[in-house]
């Protein structure tokens, strides 16, 4: 059964500041990774999706990278800013019904 | 912007009632998930479908059923809330990808309170 952790489960950071969200997940047969933004009192909110055979995806500020072999995926975040303060989730598509499963998020505040 | 809505977004209720989340999406998409999420925790599939008359439950066992009689349209009846139904139900929808590669667009959810 897949299970995908994410560590730390919140991270405080300065304005300005890079910074590296982690995600791992237990079966490598993936058929994609994705990461999702989740607002308080909201629902979430697509950032990337990376297709198994990719390695990376980029949106604006954001890069994702996978690497099955491993298990992991990160969050790349450029030069952040207090609007990026939010909870990050990663989902793994996996299994014969190919269902994401979640992890339980990194909250991030970023500091102005 | 949201093209998926739920209602209500809160709801209060004793126990007992039977309750009907709603949920619609104008995008069109064949697929439509429910999840259920607790404060700081993950969310977990509770039922899915792939198109009108196809339901199927999902990983978490859920006293819930869901109905697709129209493609635009997924609500969630609890015949009998109880306690422990309080949690935030989260719908989501994504169009048909023959890779199963397409994102999904959530709603901003409905918290329910069960007293």
């Amino acid at each position: 059964k897949q299970e995908v952790t994410q560590i730390p489960a919140a991270l405080s950071v300065p304005e300005g500041e890079n910074l590296v969200l982690n995600c791992s997940f237990t079966d490598s047969a993936i058929y994609n990774l994705q990461w999702f933004r989740q607002d308080p009192g909201k629902g979430l909110t697509s950032l990337l999706l990376i297709q198994s055979s990719q390695r990376e995806q980029t949106s604006g500020r954001l890069n994702a990278s996978l690497d099955k072999s491993s298990g992991r995926s990160t969050l790349y975040i450029a030069a952040s800013q207090p609007g990026d303060s939010a909870t990050y989730l990663c989902a793994a598509s996996s299994g014969s019904a190919r269902q994401l499963t979640f992890g339980s998020g990194t909250q991030l505040t970023v500091l102005p | 912007e949201a093209d998926i809505y739920q209602t209500p977004r809160y709801l209060v209720i004793g126990t007992g009632k039977k309750i009907t989340l709603e949920c619609s999406q104008t995008m069109g998409h064949d697929k439509m998930y429910w999840y259920q999420q607790d404060p700081g925790m993950e969310l977990h599939l509770i039922h899915y479908s792939y198109g009108v008359n196809s339901t199927e439950k999902g990983d978490l066992s859920s006293e819930s059923t869901v109905s697709r009689i129209r493609t635009e349209h997924f609500p969630l009846t609890l015949e009998s809330a109880r306690p422990s139904h309080t949690s935030q139900y989260l719908c989501a929808s994504s169009e048909y990808s023959a890779s199963f590669n397409s994102p999904l667009h959530f709603g901003n959810g409905t918290r329910l309170t069960v007293t």
